[in-house]
Protein backbone atom coordinates (compact mmCIF):
# COMPACT_ATOMS: atom_id res chain seq x y z
CA UNK A 1 0.00 0.00 0.00
CA UNK A 2 1.64 3.24 -0.99
CA UNK A 3 1.30 6.11 1.56
CA UNK A 4 3.02 8.18 4.28
CA UNK A 5 3.58 5.94 7.97
CA UNK A 6 4.86 8.46 11.25
CA UNK A 7 6.90 6.29 14.21
CA UNK A 8 5.95 6.08 16.91
CA UNK A 9 2.26 7.14 17.85
CA UNK A 10 3.37 8.02 20.85
CA UNK A 11 6.23 9.37 22.54
CA UNK A 12 7.70 10.29 25.99
CA UNK A 13 11.07 11.72 26.80
CA UNK A 14 12.08 14.10 29.60
CA UNK A 15 13.07 17.37 29.22
CA UNK A 16 16.00 18.48 28.01
CA UNK A 17 16.73 15.29 25.75
CA UNK A 18 16.42 15.18 21.92
CA UNK A 19 14.33 13.24 19.87
CA UNK A 20 13.69 12.26 16.66
CA UNK A 21 10.24 11.76 14.90
CA UNK A 22 9.97 9.07 11.85
CA UNK A 23 8.40 9.83 8.33
CA UNK A 24 8.77 7.72 5.57
CA UNK A 25 6.42 7.55 2.15
CA UNK A 26 6.57 5.40 -0.59
CA UNK A 27 4.46 7.72 -3.19
CA UNK A 28 7.41 9.14 -5.18
CA UNK A 29 6.31 12.00 -3.77
CA UNK A 30 9.48 15.20 -4.40
CA UNK A 31 8.19 17.32 -1.39
CA UNK A 32 7.69 17.04 1.97
CA UNK A 33 6.52 18.92 5.34
CA UNK A 34 6.17 18.85 8.98
CA UNK A 35 3.33 20.61 10.74
CA UNK A 36 2.51 21.26 14.16
CA UNK A 37 -0.67 20.63 15.69
CA UNK A 38 -1.89 22.58 19.26
CA UNK A 39 -5.79 21.66 20.77
CA UNK A 40 -8.00 24.43 19.32
CA UNK A 41 -4.99 25.32 16.81
CA UNK A 42 -4.88 25.00 13.00
CA UNK A 43 -1.77 23.22 11.82
CA UNK A 44 1.80 25.66 11.67
CA UNK A 45 4.28 24.68 9.69
CA UNK A 46 7.99 23.64 11.02
CA UNK A 47 9.91 23.02 8.05
CA UNK A 48 9.47 21.39 4.34
CA UNK A 49 11.87 19.80 1.85
CA UNK A 50 10.84 20.75 -1.85
CA UNK A 51 13.44 18.16 -3.52
CA UNK A 52 16.24 15.71 -1.68
CA UNK A 53 19.80 17.43 0.12
CA UNK A 54 17.01 20.34 0.25
CA UNK A 55 15.29 22.05 3.45
CA UNK A 56 12.99 25.94 4.53
CA UNK A 57 12.06 26.60 7.50
CA UNK A 58 8.60 27.31 7.93
CA UNK A 59 6.39 29.62 10.62
CA UNK A 60 8.05 27.51 13.81
CA UNK A 61 11.33 26.29 13.28
CA UNK A 62 12.99 27.56 16.30
CA UNK A 63 14.11 24.27 18.34
CA UNK A 64 13.68 22.06 15.61
CA UNK A 65 16.09 20.36 12.97
CA UNK A 66 15.66 18.01 9.68
CA UNK A 67 17.11 16.19 7.06
CA UNK A 68 16.13 15.17 4.19
CA UNK A 69 19.08 12.38 2.80
CA UNK A 70 16.74 10.09 0.90
CA UNK A 71 13.75 11.23 -1.08
CA UNK A 72 11.32 8.97 0.72
CA UNK A 73 12.70 9.89 4.14
CA UNK A 74 12.30 13.58 5.97
CA UNK A 75 12.93 12.93 9.64
CA UNK A 76 12.09 15.85 12.85
CA UNK A 77 14.19 16.45 15.35
CA UNK A 78 13.25 18.60 18.72
CA UNK A 79 15.54 19.64 20.29
CA UNK A 80 16.04 21.04 23.97
CA UNK A 81 15.91 24.46 22.52
CA UNK A 82 12.17 23.83 21.76
CA UNK A 83 10.95 25.48 24.83
CA UNK A 84 6.82 23.79 24.90
CA UNK A 85 7.32 20.53 22.40
CA UNK A 86 4.44 18.53 24.45
CA UNK A 87 2.38 18.50 20.31
CA UNK A 88 0.93 16.59 17.77
CA UNK A 89 3.17 16.28 15.47
CA UNK A 90 2.00 16.03 11.23
CA UNK A 91 4.06 14.96 8.02
CA UNK A 92 3.27 15.13 5.18
CA UNK A 93 3.84 15.08 0.87
CA UNK A 94 2.97 16.30 -2.04
CA UNK A 95 4.11 15.44 -5.54
CA UNK A 96 5.66 18.58 -6.31
CA UNK A 97 5.98 21.69 -4.00
CA UNK A 98 3.67 24.20 -4.58
CA UNK A 99 1.26 22.44 -7.03
CA UNK A 100 -0.92 19.52 -5.74
CA UNK A 101 -2.69 18.48 -2.66
CA UNK A 102 -1.00 17.88 0.61
CA UNK A 103 -1.45 13.77 1.61
CA UNK A 104 -1.31 13.53 5.52
CA UNK A 105 0.82 10.73 7.85
CA UNK A 106 -1.50 9.41 10.87
CA UNK A 107 0.89 11.78 13.32
CA UNK A 108 3.19 11.24 16.35
CA UNK A 109 1.96 12.54 19.54
CA UNK A 110 4.85 13.84 21.77
CA UNK A 111 5.05 14.15 25.59
CA UNK A 112 7.55 15.67 27.44
CA UNK A 113 7.64 15.05 30.99
CA UNK B 1 1.97 36.84 4.36
CA UNK B 2 -1.41 35.09 4.55
CA UNK B 3 -4.10 34.47 7.27
CA UNK B 4 -6.67 32.46 7.21
CA UNK B 5 -10.02 32.91 9.35
CA UNK B 6 -12.36 30.09 10.47
CA UNK B 7 -15.75 29.91 12.15
CA UNK B 8 -17.37 28.52 13.63
CA UNK B 9 -15.13 27.02 16.07
CA UNK B 10 -17.76 24.69 16.66
CA UNK B 11 -20.93 23.20 15.31
CA UNK B 12 -23.45 20.46 16.47
CA UNK B 13 -26.39 19.94 13.86
CA UNK B 14 -29.01 16.83 13.88
CA UNK B 15 -28.71 14.39 11.76
CA UNK B 16 -30.05 15.01 8.56
CA UNK B 17 -29.27 18.87 9.19
CA UNK B 18 -27.27 20.44 6.34
CA UNK B 19 -23.77 22.17 7.94
CA UNK B 20 -21.73 25.49 6.92
CA UNK B 21 -18.19 26.37 7.75
CA UNK B 22 -16.75 29.59 6.81
CA UNK B 23 -13.21 30.91 5.93
CA UNK B 24 -11.81 34.07 5.11
CA UNK B 25 -8.58 34.83 3.32
CA UNK B 26 -5.83 37.66 3.72
CA UNK B 27 -4.09 37.52 0.13
CA UNK B 28 -5.94 38.00 -3.13
CA UNK B 29 -3.06 36.04 -4.46
CA UNK B 30 -3.69 32.91 -3.30
CA UNK B 31 -5.36 30.46 -5.87
CA UNK B 32 -5.98 26.59 -3.96
CA UNK B 33 -8.19 26.57 -1.62
CA UNK B 34 -8.01 22.69 0.13
CA UNK B 35 -10.63 21.44 3.19
CA UNK B 36 -9.19 18.28 5.28
CA UNK B 37 -11.47 16.15 7.85
CA UNK B 38 -9.64 14.93 10.84
CA UNK B 39 -10.86 12.16 12.90
CA UNK B 40 -9.50 12.00 16.56
CA UNK B 41 -5.89 10.86 16.71
CA UNK B 42 -5.97 10.44 13.34
CA UNK B 43 -3.92 12.63 10.41
CA UNK B 44 -6.27 15.13 8.29
CA UNK B 45 -7.81 13.38 5.24
CA UNK B 46 -8.67 15.79 2.36
CA UNK B 47 -12.16 15.92 1.30
CA UNK B 48 -12.59 18.13 -1.31
CA UNK B 49 -10.39 21.21 -3.16
CA UNK B 50 -11.02 24.01 -5.14
CA UNK B 51 -8.94 26.95 -7.24
CA UNK B 52 -9.88 30.24 -8.34
CA UNK B 53 -10.94 29.63 -11.68
CA UNK B 54 -13.98 28.29 -10.30
CA UNK B 55 -16.66 29.04 -8.08
CA UNK B 56 -18.24 26.17 -7.01
CA UNK B 57 -17.82 22.60 -6.38
CA UNK B 58 -19.69 19.40 -5.53
CA UNK B 59 -19.00 15.81 -4.50
CA UNK B 60 -21.84 13.93 -3.18
CA UNK B 61 -22.92 15.22 0.04
CA UNK B 62 -20.02 17.77 0.01
CA UNK B 63 -19.71 21.40 -1.91
CA UNK B 64 -17.34 24.39 -1.48
CA UNK B 65 -17.80 27.98 -2.92
CA UNK B 66 -15.52 30.15 -3.41
CA UNK B 67 -16.44 34.33 -3.75
CA UNK B 68 -12.78 36.01 -4.68
CA UNK B 69 -13.98 39.31 -4.80
CA UNK B 70 -15.07 38.89 -1.02
CA UNK B 71 -12.69 36.92 -0.32
CA UNK B 72 -14.38 34.17 1.56
CA UNK B 73 -14.83 30.59 0.83
CA UNK B 74 -17.51 27.97 2.48
CA UNK B 75 -17.80 23.95 2.97
CA UNK B 76 -21.68 22.66 2.85
CA UNK B 77 -22.11 19.35 3.99
CA UNK B 78 -25.41 18.16 3.59
CA UNK B 79 -27.92 15.34 5.10
CA UNK B 80 -25.02 15.16 7.75
CA UNK B 81 -24.58 11.85 9.10
CA UNK B 82 -22.75 10.73 12.61
CA UNK B 83 -19.81 9.75 10.61
CA UNK B 84 -19.48 13.16 9.72
CA UNK B 85 -18.58 13.72 12.90
CA UNK B 86 -14.78 15.46 13.39
CA UNK B 87 -12.79 18.36 12.75
CA UNK B 88 -13.02 20.27 9.51
CA UNK B 89 -9.90 22.90 8.66
CA UNK B 90 -9.72 25.06 5.61
CA UNK B 91 -6.83 26.04 4.02
CA UNK B 92 -5.24 28.68 1.45
CA UNK B 93 -2.36 28.71 -0.57
CA UNK B 94 -0.54 30.30 -3.75
CA UNK B 95 0.19 27.55 -6.13
CA UNK B 96 2.96 27.79 -8.81
CA UNK B 97 4.80 30.14 -6.87
CA UNK B 98 7.43 30.26 -4.54
CA UNK B 99 4.99 30.89 -1.83
CA UNK B 100 3.23 27.58 -2.08
CA UNK B 101 2.44 26.69 1.71
CA UNK B 102 -0.77 25.88 3.33
CA UNK B 103 -2.09 28.62 5.10
CA UNK B 104 -4.61 26.99 7.77
CA UNK B 105 -7.66 27.92 9.56
CA UNK B 106 -7.77 27.00 13.06
CA UNK B 107 -10.44 24.28 12.46
CA UNK B 108 -13.97 23.39 13.22
CA UNK B 109 -15.59 20.93 15.49
CA UNK B 110 -18.40 19.65 13.88
CA UNK B 111 -20.57 17.23 16.16
CA UNK B 112 -23.48 15.64 14.56
CA UNK B 113 -26.81 14.14 16.80
CA UNK B 114 -28.83 10.91 15.72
Amino acid sequence: DGGITQSPKYLFRKEGQNVTLSCEQNLNHDAMYWYRQDPGQGLRLIYYSQIVNDFQKGDIAEGYSVSREKKESFPLTVTSAQKNPTAFYLCASSPEFSYNEQFFGPGTRLTVL
Amino acid sequence: GENVEQHPSTLSVQEGDSAVIKCTYSDSASNYFPWYKQELGKGPQLIIDIRSNVGEKKDQRIAVTLNKTAKHFSLHITETQPEDSAVYFCAASIQGGSQGNLIFGKGTKLSVKP
